[in-house]
C-alpha cells in the first residue's frame, strides 16, 4: 500500500469548513483513497473513501486531484465534536492478504469555539 | 443493530495470567479483525479473519491466539500476559468481497493493563 503524509495537528474555528490534506505520490492505479477519524478513547470512524472521482456524503468531501498524487477531506462545517484524529489510508482493493489498513499517526484536528 | 461490540471495556491483569477478549458483530460481516493501539501509534494489525473458518497473521501476532468461533464472532486470547501487552484492542468487521465492503466498522475498544 502507498504511503501517506499527512501534517501533524490543524486548527479550525466552529463553523467553518475543516480542510484535511493529505499527500500519497506513490498510488497506484488501483488504490483507493480511505478517510477514517478517531475521536479520543474510541474506535476509529470510517468517514468516507473514493478512487479518482471527487465523493460526497452526509459527513464529508473528499476531493482528489486529478494525477491522484494528493487528496482534501473537507468537513463543511466543523462542530466541537469533529475534534478527532483524522487518518488518510491509501489501500487496493484486490481481496486476498490485502485486508489491513495501515493507520499511520494521521492529523490532529482540533475545533475551537 | 449494535454494530461491532467488545467485552470487557477494561481489564488488569498480572503477568502470566490468560485472559480472552471478546468480539461480535451483527452485520453479517465476512471479515474481522483484530488491532492493537499504543500510545501516540497508530493502530497495528495482530489477527485477521477473512471469512468464517479462516485466520491469517498480521503485523504483531506474537503473544496471542485468535478464533473465529462462527460468523459473528472473532475472539482474541493472551495465553501468558506480559506488561508489553498493555494497551488498547479494537475489534473491527468488514463485508469484503466487493470494493466499497473493504470498508471497516470498528468497535469501542478494550483497554488492558498488564501488571
Amino acid at each position: 500500500d502507498a504511503k501517506t503524509t499527512q501534517p501533524p495537528s490543524m486548527d479550525c474555528a466552529e463553523g467553518r469548513a475543516a480542510n484535511l490534506p493529505c499527500n500519497h505520490s506513490t498510488i497506484s492505479g488501483n488504490e483507493y483513497v480511505y478517510w477514517y477519524r478517531q475521536i479520543h478513547s474510541q474506535g476509529p470512524q470510517y468517514i468516507i473513501h473514493g478512487l479518482k472521482n471527487n465523493e460526497t456524503n452526509e459527513m464529508a468531501s473528499l476531493i482528489i486531484t486529478e494525477d491522484r498524487k494528493s487528496s482534501t477531506l473537507i468537513l463543511p462545517h466543523a462542530t466541537l465534536r469533529d475534534t478527532a484524529v483524522y487518518y488518510c489510508i491509501v489501500r487496493a482493493i484486490s481481496g486476498g492478504s490485502n485486508y489491513k489498513l495501515t493507520f499511520g499517526k494521521g492529523t490532529l484536528l482540533t475545533v475551537n469555539p | 443493530n449494535a454494530g461491532v461490540t467488545q467485552t470487557p471495556k477494561f481489564q488488569v491483569l498480572k503477568t502470566g495470567q490468560s485472559m480472552t477478549l471478546q468480539c461480535a458483530q451483527d452485520m453479517n460481516h465476512n471479515s474481522m479483525y483484530w488491532y492493537r493501539q499504543d500510545p501516540g501509534m497508530g493502530l497495528r494489525l495482530i489477527y485477521y479473519s477473512a471469512s468464517e473458518g479462516t485466520t491469517d497473521k498480521g503485523e504483531v501476532p506474537n503473544g496471542y491466539n485468535v478464533s473465529r468461533l462462527n460468523k459473528r464472532e472473532f475472539s482474541l486470547r493472551l495465553e501468558s500476559a506480559a506488561p508489553s501487552q498493555t494497551s488498547v484492542y479494537f475489534c473491527a468487521s468488514s463485508a469484503s468481497g466487493l470494493p466499497s465492503g473493504e470498508t471497516q466498522y470498528f468497535g469501542p475498544g478494550t483497554r488492558l493493563l498488564v501488571l
